[in-house]
Protein backbone atom coordinates (compact mmCIF):
# COMPACT_ATOMS: atom_id res chain seq x y z
CA UNK A 1 0.00 0.00 0.00
CA UNK A 2 1.04 3.62 -0.19
CA UNK A 3 3.38 5.15 2.28
CA UNK A 4 3.71 9.15 3.06
CA UNK A 5 6.62 10.32 4.44
CA UNK A 6 6.77 13.62 6.01
CA UNK A 7 9.37 16.31 7.13
CA UNK A 8 9.72 18.15 9.68
CA UNK A 9 7.91 17.49 12.00
CA UNK A 10 7.99 20.25 14.14
CA UNK A 11 9.12 23.45 12.45
CA UNK A 12 9.24 26.74 13.97
CA UNK A 13 9.83 30.18 11.77
CA UNK A 14 9.45 34.33 12.49
CA UNK A 15 6.36 35.77 11.56
CA UNK A 16 6.62 36.98 8.05
CA UNK A 17 8.90 34.54 6.93
CA UNK A 18 8.14 31.69 4.58
CA UNK A 19 7.50 27.70 5.37
CA UNK A 20 8.09 25.11 3.41
CA UNK A 21 7.10 21.30 4.74
CA UNK A 22 7.96 18.55 2.44
CA UNK A 23 6.40 14.74 1.49
CA UNK A 24 7.56 11.96 0.03
CA UNK A 25 4.91 9.01 -1.27
CA UNK A 26 5.56 5.51 -2.60
CA UNK A 27 2.66 4.56 -4.72
CA UNK A 28 3.25 5.77 -8.37
CA UNK A 29 -0.74 5.16 -8.94
CA UNK A 30 -1.45 8.09 -6.69
CA UNK A 31 -2.71 11.37 -8.31
CA UNK A 32 -4.30 13.24 -6.01
CA UNK A 33 -2.11 15.34 -2.51
CA UNK A 34 -4.24 17.20 -0.78
CA UNK A 35 -2.81 19.15 2.70
CA UNK A 36 -4.75 19.85 5.09
CA UNK A 37 -4.57 22.02 8.28
CA UNK A 38 -5.92 20.95 11.71
CA UNK A 39 -5.96 23.39 14.96
CA UNK A 40 -6.39 21.66 18.16
CA UNK A 41 -9.67 19.58 18.70
CA UNK A 42 -11.16 20.15 15.16
CA UNK A 43 -11.26 18.45 11.69
CA UNK A 44 -8.87 18.88 9.01
CA UNK A 45 -9.57 21.28 6.95
CA UNK A 46 -8.50 21.17 3.13
CA UNK A 47 -5.69 24.30 2.46
CA UNK A 48 -4.96 23.47 -1.24
CA UNK A 49 -4.23 19.99 -3.06
CA UNK A 50 -2.63 18.95 -6.56
CA UNK A 51 -3.62 16.61 -8.81
CA UNK A 52 -0.55 14.27 -10.93
CA UNK A 53 -1.14 16.41 -14.07
CA UNK A 54 -0.27 19.68 -12.56
CA UNK A 55 3.02 20.79 -11.09
CA UNK A 56 2.58 23.83 -9.40
CA UNK A 57 -0.46 25.52 -7.83
CA UNK A 58 -1.22 28.29 -6.41
CA UNK A 59 -3.75 30.07 -3.55
CA UNK A 60 -2.92 33.22 -2.31
CA UNK A 61 -0.38 32.85 0.01
CA UNK A 62 -0.13 29.20 -0.56
CA UNK A 63 1.44 26.98 -2.87
CA UNK A 64 2.16 23.35 -3.42
CA UNK A 65 4.64 21.66 -5.94
CA UNK A 66 4.69 18.30 -7.30
CA UNK A 67 7.59 16.11 -8.70
CA UNK A 68 6.12 12.85 -10.07
CA UNK A 69 9.11 11.43 -11.21
CA UNK A 70 10.94 12.08 -7.85
CA UNK A 71 7.68 11.05 -6.19
CA UNK A 72 7.50 13.86 -3.72
CA UNK A 73 5.29 17.16 -2.98
CA UNK A 74 5.64 20.64 -0.75
CA UNK A 75 3.69 23.16 0.75
CA UNK A 76 5.07 26.49 0.64
CA UNK A 77 3.46 29.18 2.77
CA UNK A 78 4.60 32.89 2.84
CA UNK A 79 4.47 35.83 5.20
CA UNK A 80 3.62 33.67 7.64
CA UNK A 81 1.32 35.03 10.35
CA UNK A 82 0.51 33.77 13.75
CA UNK A 83 -3.11 31.97 12.50
CA UNK A 84 -1.04 29.73 10.64
CA UNK A 85 0.07 27.79 13.62
CA UNK A 86 -1.50 24.68 13.31
CA UNK A 87 -0.91 21.22 12.26
CA UNK A 88 -0.37 20.48 8.77
CA UNK A 89 -0.90 17.23 6.73
CA UNK A 90 -0.03 15.84 3.85
CA UNK A 91 -2.20 13.18 1.89
CA UNK A 92 -2.10 11.04 -1.17
CA UNK A 93 -4.68 9.09 -2.91
CA UNK A 94 -5.23 7.51 -6.26
CA UNK A 95 -8.08 9.76 -6.29
CA UNK A 96 -11.43 9.38 -8.02
CA UNK A 97 -13.02 9.58 -4.97
CA UNK A 98 -13.07 6.08 -4.45
CA UNK A 99 -10.07 5.59 -2.58
CA UNK A 100 -9.43 7.23 1.08
CA UNK A 101 -6.77 9.30 1.81
CA UNK A 102 -2.70 7.68 3.05
CA UNK A 103 -1.73 10.34 5.57
CA UNK A 104 1.55 11.95 6.11
CA UNK A 105 2.83 11.72 10.32
CA UNK A 106 2.31 15.77 10.40
CA UNK A 107 4.14 18.82 11.06
CA UNK A 108 3.65 21.39 13.55
CA UNK A 109 4.14 24.67 12.29
CA UNK A 110 4.99 27.81 14.86
CA UNK A 111 4.83 31.03 13.85
CA UNK A 112 6.89 33.30 16.38
CA UNK A 113 5.98 36.73 16.63
CA UNK B 1 -16.26 19.50 -0.99
CA UNK B 2 -19.03 17.51 1.08
CA UNK B 3 -21.23 19.39 3.99
CA UNK B 4 -20.63 16.87 6.43
CA UNK B 5 -22.84 16.01 9.89
CA UNK B 6 -21.43 13.72 12.27
CA UNK B 7 -22.85 12.81 15.60
CA UNK B 8 -22.04 12.55 18.54
CA UNK B 9 -19.01 15.43 18.61
CA UNK B 10 -17.93 13.74 22.20
CA UNK B 11 -19.20 10.82 24.10
CA UNK B 12 -17.56 9.13 27.39
CA UNK B 13 -18.84 5.72 28.02
CA UNK B 14 -17.95 2.95 30.68
CA UNK B 15 -15.47 0.04 29.61
CA UNK B 16 -17.53 -2.62 28.01
CA UNK B 17 -20.14 -0.58 26.14
CA UNK B 18 -21.53 0.34 23.07
CA UNK B 19 -21.22 3.35 21.08
CA UNK B 20 -22.63 4.40 17.63
CA UNK B 21 -21.36 7.35 16.01
CA UNK B 22 -23.59 8.99 13.06
CA UNK B 23 -22.20 10.24 9.97
CA UNK B 24 -24.29 12.07 7.24
CA UNK B 25 -23.57 13.53 3.73
CA UNK B 26 -25.95 16.68 3.70
CA UNK B 27 -25.12 17.88 0.05
CA UNK B 28 -23.45 14.79 -1.95
CA UNK B 29 -24.63 11.09 -2.33
CA UNK B 30 -22.02 9.45 -1.07
CA UNK B 31 -21.84 6.09 -2.72
CA UNK B 32 -18.34 5.50 -0.03
CA UNK B 33 -17.61 6.65 3.24
CA UNK B 34 -14.23 6.99 4.46
CA UNK B 35 -13.52 6.36 8.43
CA UNK B 36 -10.76 7.73 10.18
CA UNK B 37 -9.16 7.24 13.39
CA UNK B 38 -6.86 10.11 14.90
CA UNK B 39 -5.06 9.03 18.41
CA UNK B 40 -3.92 12.01 20.75
CA UNK B 41 -0.69 14.06 18.48
CA UNK B 42 -0.97 11.39 15.75
CA UNK B 43 -2.10 11.12 12.17
CA UNK B 44 -4.87 10.57 10.54
CA UNK B 45 -4.92 6.59 10.21
CA UNK B 46 -8.04 5.12 7.72
CA UNK B 47 -9.56 2.15 9.45
CA UNK B 48 -12.43 1.06 6.62
CA UNK B 49 -14.27 2.00 3.67
CA UNK B 50 -17.89 1.62 3.29
CA UNK B 51 -20.19 0.89 -0.08
CA UNK B 52 -23.52 1.77 0.43
CA UNK B 53 -25.27 -1.01 0.45
CA UNK B 54 -22.46 -3.41 0.48
CA UNK B 55 -19.86 -4.73 3.29
CA UNK B 56 -16.97 -2.57 4.04
CA UNK B 57 -13.48 -2.87 3.60
CA UNK B 58 -11.43 -2.92 6.51
CA UNK B 59 -7.71 -1.73 6.69
CA UNK B 60 -4.97 -4.42 7.94
CA UNK B 61 -5.24 -4.52 11.93
CA UNK B 62 -8.56 -3.24 12.12
CA UNK B 63 -11.23 -5.65 13.86
CA UNK B 64 -14.60 -5.71 11.61
CA UNK B 65 -16.07 -7.33 14.64
CA UNK B 66 -15.49 -4.50 16.73
CA UNK B 67 -15.80 -1.61 14.77
CA UNK B 68 -19.16 -2.33 12.87
CA UNK B 69 -20.39 -0.19 10.11
CA UNK B 70 -23.64 0.16 8.17
CA UNK B 71 -24.24 2.39 5.17
CA UNK B 72 -27.64 1.67 4.00
CA UNK B 73 -27.82 4.51 2.41
CA UNK B 74 -26.38 7.47 0.55
CA UNK B 75 -26.86 10.15 3.06
CA UNK B 76 -25.82 7.98 6.34
CA UNK B 77 -23.34 5.90 7.27
CA UNK B 78 -22.87 4.47 11.01
CA UNK B 79 -20.06 3.14 12.41
CA UNK B 80 -20.33 1.56 16.03
CA UNK B 81 -17.54 0.61 18.41
CA UNK B 82 -19.09 -2.68 19.92
CA UNK B 83 -17.41 -3.68 23.81
CA UNK B 84 -15.10 -0.51 23.74
CA UNK B 85 -12.24 -0.40 25.51
CA UNK B 86 -9.69 2.14 27.29
CA UNK B 87 -7.50 1.44 24.19
CA UNK B 88 -10.53 2.58 21.50
CA UNK B 89 -10.68 6.04 23.29
CA UNK B 90 -9.61 8.08 20.19
CA UNK B 91 -11.33 10.58 17.52
CA UNK B 92 -13.13 9.16 15.16
CA UNK B 93 -13.90 11.05 11.63
CA UNK B 94 -15.83 10.26 8.54
CA UNK B 95 -15.72 11.25 5.24
CA UNK B 96 -18.01 10.89 2.17
CA UNK B 97 -16.65 9.85 -1.20
CA UNK B 98 -17.40 7.98 -3.76
CA UNK B 99 -18.15 9.13 -7.88
CA UNK B 100 -18.06 12.92 -8.14
CA UNK B 101 -16.08 13.38 -4.81
CA UNK B 102 -12.96 15.81 -6.14
CA UNK B 103 -12.48 17.02 -3.22
CA UNK B 104 -12.53 14.81 0.29
CA UNK B 105 -14.03 16.90 3.40
CA UNK B 106 -13.84 15.54 6.98
CA UNK B 107 -17.11 15.39 9.66
CA UNK B 108 -16.79 17.57 12.81
CA UNK B 109 -15.17 14.22 13.85
CA UNK B 110 -16.38 12.28 17.30
CA UNK B 111 -14.15 11.94 20.56
CA UNK B 112 -14.67 8.71 22.34
CA UNK B 113 -13.28 8.37 25.72
CA UNK B 114 -13.91 5.10 27.17
CA UNK B 115 -13.47 4.88 31.13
Amino acid sequence: GENVEQHPSTLSVQEGDSAVIKCTYSDSASNYFPWYKQELGKRPQLIIDIRSNVGEKKDQRIAVTLNKTAKHFSLHITETQPEDSAVYFCAASRGGGADGLTFGKGTHLIIQP
Amino acid sequence: GAVVSQHPSWVICKSGTSVKIECRSLDFQATTMFWYRQFPKQSLMLMATSNEGSKATYEQGVEKDKFLINHASLTLSTLTVTSAHPEDSSFYICSPGGAGANVLTFGAGSRLTVL
